[in-house]
């Protein structure tokens, strides 16, 4: 079973670039979630999707953008790179969102802005 | 408000224990532990919910002291493959939308 798939694995941009991380689960998962990891400072939230159109900002939304066509797709654009938005991205879906429901993440995009 | 892990790191021996800590100001409605490879992506280990019902792995032991808004993970008799960083993720409320909000991580290293 693939999970919850996401790419590009890494990639370096430029200021200013703009690009669009993918990430699609094959679990028929109504819940998905995207998270950037900074060394030491854990994972925090930047959007989440509890279905098919229906998005919401997390805890760091900021120079992001995100949609919600499908059930499998959630993609992640980043408008605009900046040095701050170096970091590890991590997608990840739920069956539930309630809190009592695991998540599953994907393998992490790497990204670096320079 | 993200919950506070204690220790920040930990250095064990094959066959020693180790117990984790996750403490948070707000009253809580769950708590997630999650173990995470360097450099890989991080893997669901249990949720204990408020009430006392908990989902996970069989082999793994963990507390929830709703009243104290603290969670413990218990790893005993450790082995290589239990080295890893280890989040908890607390959730507020229940009934609506519940995001997880992870801590800093507790860095565990099981030497041979």
């Amino acid at each position: 079973n693939a999970g919850v798939t996401q790419t590009p694995k890494f990639r370096i941009l430029k200021i200013g670039q703009s690009m669009t991380l993918q990430c699609t689960q094959d679990m028929n998962h109504n819940y998905m979630y995207w998270y950037r990891q900074d060394p030491g400072m854990g994972l925090k939230l930047i959007y989440y999707s509890v279905g098919a159109g229906i998005t919401d900002k997390g805890e760091v939304p900021n120079g992001y953008n995100v949609s919600r066509s499908t059930t499998e797709d959630f993609p992640l654009r980043l408008e605009l790179a900046a040095p701050s938005q170096t970091s590890v991205y991590f997608c990840a879906s739920s069956y539930g969102g309630y809190g009592n429901q695991p998540q599953h993440f994907g393998d992490g995009t790497r990204l670096s802005i320079l | 408000q993200q919950p506070v892990q204690s220790p920040q790191a930990v250095i064990l021996r094959e066959g020693e224990d180790a117990v984790i800590n996750c403490s948070s100001s707000k009253a809580l409605y769950s708590v997630h532990w999650y173990r995470q490879k360097h450099g890989e992506a991080p893997v669901f280990l249990m949720i204990l919910l408020k009430g006392g019902e908990q989902k996970g792995h069989e082999k793994i032991s963990a507390s929830f002291n709703e009243k104290k808004q603290q969670s413990s993970l218990y790893l005993t008799a450790s082995q290589l493959s239990y080295s890893g960083t280890y989040f908890c993720g607390t959730v507020r409320g229940g009934g609506s939308q519940g995001n997880l909000i992870f801590g800093k991580g507790t860095k565990l290293s099981v030497k041979p």
